[in-house]
Formats: structure tokens, sequence, C-alpha cells
């Protein structure tokens, strides 16, 4: 079944320990991307990927890091997670810079 | 700098009411364009797309959208509402070369 998938679903964690958010499609795509959902501000995103080895900040860079060392995998990494990154994160995944988006089904965050 | 405006962040319609939800870019070359839902809970999904041809594109769910160049809008419709169209909707918007800029969502209540 041709899908995104995104683990952990939830987590709980505390102020500055280290954490990844891992992010796989199995459909070949080219560009990857990852998004925070907060109320009233909708989507943004906060990196994106074109290929293997290429990435680049989205809007709300700050405090994350991505790498994209394989065409299916792109983990998403907070080094030092602040309660201000409390959110709801969906990666994403699309053959084409102009092509229907597939969302993973979201990773509830709670920084404390 | 590009943009996507939803007009309205709440909606809230009986059932049976025709639904119109509002989507207007700011961009004056080609673009593709997307209405995606995401129901209480779950991650979100393509509800109807529009590429070229026909303006008016026909979706998922009896949804439908019309693209109107010169008003740079792309307004989702559906005559009937039901209590299980409750979702956020969001119009998303591509420019030629350019990533996915997102308007902020319409929170749909339908009231039975």
């Amino acid at each position: 079944e041709a899908q995104v998938t995104q683990n952990p679903r939830y987590l709980i964690t505390v102020t500055g320990k280290k954490l990844t958010v891992t992010c796989s499609q199995n459909m070949n795509h080219e560009y990857m991307s990852w998004y925070r959902q907060d109320p009233g501000l909708g989507l943004r995103q906060i990196y994106y990927s074109m290929n293997v080895e290429v990435t680049d900040k989205g809007d709300v860079p700050e405090g994350y890091k991505v790498s994209r060392k394989e065409k299916r995998n792109f983990p998403l990494i907070l080094e030092s997670p602040s309660p201000n990154q409390t959110s709801l994160y969906f990666c994403a995944s699309r053959p084409g810079l102009r092509e229907t988006q597939y969302f993973g089904p979201g990773t509830r965050l709670l920084v404390l | 700098a590009q943009s996507v405006s939803q007009h309205n962040h709440h909606v809230i319609l009986s059932e049976a009411a025709s639904l119109e939800l509002g989507c207007n870019y700011s961009y004056g070359g080609t673009v593709n364009l997307f209405w995606y839902v995401q129901y209480p809970g779950q991650h979100l999904q393509l509800l109807l797309k529009y590429f070229s041809g026909d303006p008016l594109v026909k979706g998922i769910k009896g949804f439908e959208a019309e693209f109107i160049k010169s008003k740079f809008s792309f307004n989702l419709r559906k005559p009937s509402v039901q209590w299980s169209d409750t979702a956020e909707y969001f119009c998303a918007v591509s420019p030629v070369n350019y990533q996915l800029i997102w308007g902020a969502g319409t929170k749909l209540i339908i009231k039975p």
C-alpha cells in the first residue's frame, strides 16, 4: 500500500532532550516536506527536500534539522526541544514539485 | 510575497445547507490548486485539484471547486452538507517552480 509513515505518533518529552521523528515513504517520491500545524496558523513548512542530500529551509526552520540520506527517509531532528515546539507534525511526499502531496498520519509532540 | 487567503476561519452550518469556502491567492502566473481536508484526528487528504482544463473540478464526497483566473480564486462548494463533512479544509497553491503555499484553514462544523 502506498503510504507515508511517521513514528512515533505521540511523544511527550522534556526541554533539551534531543529527539528524532522518523518519516518514510514507499512511493519513490522525489520531494518530501515537514510541516507543523498549530491552531489558527494552519500548516507551516519547516524543511523540505527535493532529492537525496538536497534539503532547504521552509518558513519555520529554527530549532529543527533534517537529513535525506536515502530517498525514502526524511527524519526530523529536534536537537534541544523547547515548549514552543509543542505541535502536531506532518511529513509529506510528492512525486514532483507541482504534484499532489501525500501526508503521513501526524506526530503529536508535547515538550514540557 | 505569495500568499493564500481563506476568508473564514470557522463556519457553522446545519445539515443540508449549501457550502462555499473561499480561497484567494496572490500570484499572477500559472498555478496548480488544491483543496485538502482533515477530518478530526486524521491526517490531511486530497479533496480535489486543478492543474489545467475545465475550471470546474469535481472531487470526492460531492465537493467541487471553480477556478476563476481573473479573480485569483478557487472556491470550494458542496450543494448539501452532511454531518460527516465536519472537518478542517485547507486550500493550497503551487506556482511554477515553487513550493506549495497553504492557507490557514477553515474549520467547518455541521450541526446535525
